[in-house]
């Protein structure tokens, strides 16, 4: 199973970049590389998956490496509804037990 | 469209005591889970069921039981409550298996 490695916490302020990097160095061919994102009191939530270059959406980037082996979530100008831990998950979408939720990186965004 | 609902949202039971948790999905997608996370903690898996009528263990099953009822719905018991399993209790369904939706969860105390 491919383990993830992330920043435990992070501090940042209104209107700034933040990126979050995750190690994943043994990420197997077929795995995705998956960020989810979670508020007090309520489930995960999708916010963008990927598996090699760059991926955008309204929500944030993805930047990947040619060698897989990290990933970069890109917050752009972000908010105080930001502040969430962000899961890095890497599996295979045929696996259904192979999804694992580490503790996370806690994002506070300050005013 | 309600996505994933869960009930109840509280629970407050005593060691011993039993209770099902409930779990309901309206969008149609085949696979569903249960995941309990405790406080500061990411998710772990519990039990996930790939197609109606199966079942299948995931990191921490014991003291647990499932029902996939029918496509929609996917409940968890707990027979004997114990202390231990006090946390918050999420379910999801996906598309794909790295790509989870998530309900509301439920806030179970076992004092």
């Amino acid at each position: 199973l491919a383990k993830t490695t992330q920043p435990i916490s992070m501090d940042s302020y209104e209107g700034q970049e933040v990126n979050i990097t995750c190690s994943h160095n043994n990420i197997a061919t077929n795995d995705y590389i998956t960020w989810y994102q979670q508020f007090p009191s309520q489930g995960p939530r999708f916010i963008i998956q990927g598996y090699k270059t760059k991926v955008t959406n309204e929500v944030a980037s993805l930047f990947i490496p040619a060698d897989r082996k990290s990933s970069t979530l890109s917050l752009p100008r972000v908010s105080l509804s930001d502040t969430a831990v962000y899961y890095c998950l890497v599996g295979d979408p045929g696996g259904y037990n192979k999804l694992i939720f580490g503790a996370g990186t806690r994002l506070a965004v300050h005013p | 469209n309600a996505g994933v609902t869960q009930t109840p949202k509280f629970q407050v039971l005593k060691t011993g005591q039993s209770m099902t948790l409930q779990c309901a999905q309206d969008m149609n997608h085949n696979s569903m889970y249960w995941y309990r996370q405790d406080p500061g903690m990411g998710l772990r898996l519990i039990y996930y069921s790939a197609s109606e009528g199966t079942t299948d263990k995931g990191e921490v099953p014991n003291g647990y039981n499932v029902s996939r009822l029918n496509k929609r719905e996917f409940s968890l018991r707990l027979e004997s409550a114990a202390p231990s399993q006090t946390s918050v209790y999420f379910c999801a369904t996906d598309v794909r298996s790295d790509t989870q939706y998530f309900g509301p969860g439920t806030r179970l105390t076992v004092l």
